[in-house]
């Protein structure tokens, strides 16, 4: 079955940097366009990027542009998310999920892991 | 910046029936949206109930059913459940040569 296992959350100071991984399995990781999503404490979700199957493409919400890069590692069914110049307000728990094209539709998000929390407080 | 609009709050009787919008600042929604939902309920991740619209995930009860009303996308509930309280997100797709991709705020559903 599909798993999504995010990982590499915790507590960092404002304007350093961390780096989250999202394990997949039960799914062929190279053939699925792959998103990360956010939501801050007792808020709404919110997109945060997106990267292409291959790796060839990617595309950030304004908010995190030109400070998170996204990244897959297809041999290690792995995604991750480069986050630096962490802010207060990038402290949410942090998802990812992968994005299924069916013809004329699309699927977004069909499965959840257990999310990480990253924490950016001095 | 693109604005994606839910209804706050609902609220439905058990047995019930209820319609859940999401709205777009950009104009009417249509089917290039890819309209997905998803339900959340407190301290738990979210969970997949609607994508492309109208479809179905395996594990989505019968009740629950979307469509486009009136330029927007619209989750119904029918024969509403007590366990279907929860809090209710749309997602839409935004597409050209900076896609986008937008949640609702959400509506928070009590079933009273």
């Amino acid at each position: 079955q599909v798993q999504l296992v995010e990982s590499g959350g915790g507590v960092v100071q404002p304007g350093r940097s961390l780096r989250l991984s999202c394990a997949s399995s039960g799914f062929t990781f190279s053939t699925y366009g792959m998103h990360w999503v956010r939501q801050a404490p007792g808020k709404g979700l919110e997109w945060v990027a997106i990267i292409w199957n291959d790796g060839s493409k990617t595309y950030y919400a304004d908010s995190v542009k030109g400070r998170f890069t996204i990244s897959r590692d297809n041999s290690k069914n792995t995604l991750y998310l480069q986050m630096n110049s962490l802010r207060g307000e990038d402290t949410a728990v942090y998802y990812c999920g992968r994005e299924i094209w069916y013809g004329e539709s699309r699927e977004y998000f069909g499965h959840w892991g257990q999310g990480t929390l990253v924490t950016v407080s001095s | 910046q693109t604005v994606v609009t839910q209804e706050p709050s609902l609220t439905v009787s058990p047995g019930g029936t209820v319609t859940l919008t999401c709205a777009s600042s950009t104009g009417a929604v249509t089917s290039g949206y890819y309209p997905n939902w998803f339900q959340q309920k407190p301290g738990q991740a979210p969970r997949a109930l609607i994508y492309g619209t109208t479809n179905k995930h395996s594990w989505t009860p019968a009740r629950f059913s979307g469509s486009l009303l009136g330029g927007k996308a619209a989750l119904t509930l029918s024969a509403v459940q007590p366990e279907d309280e929860a809090e209710y997100y749309c997602l839409l797709f935004y597409g050209g040569a900076q896609p986008n991709w937008v949640f609702g705020g959400g509506t928070k559903l009590t079933v009273l």
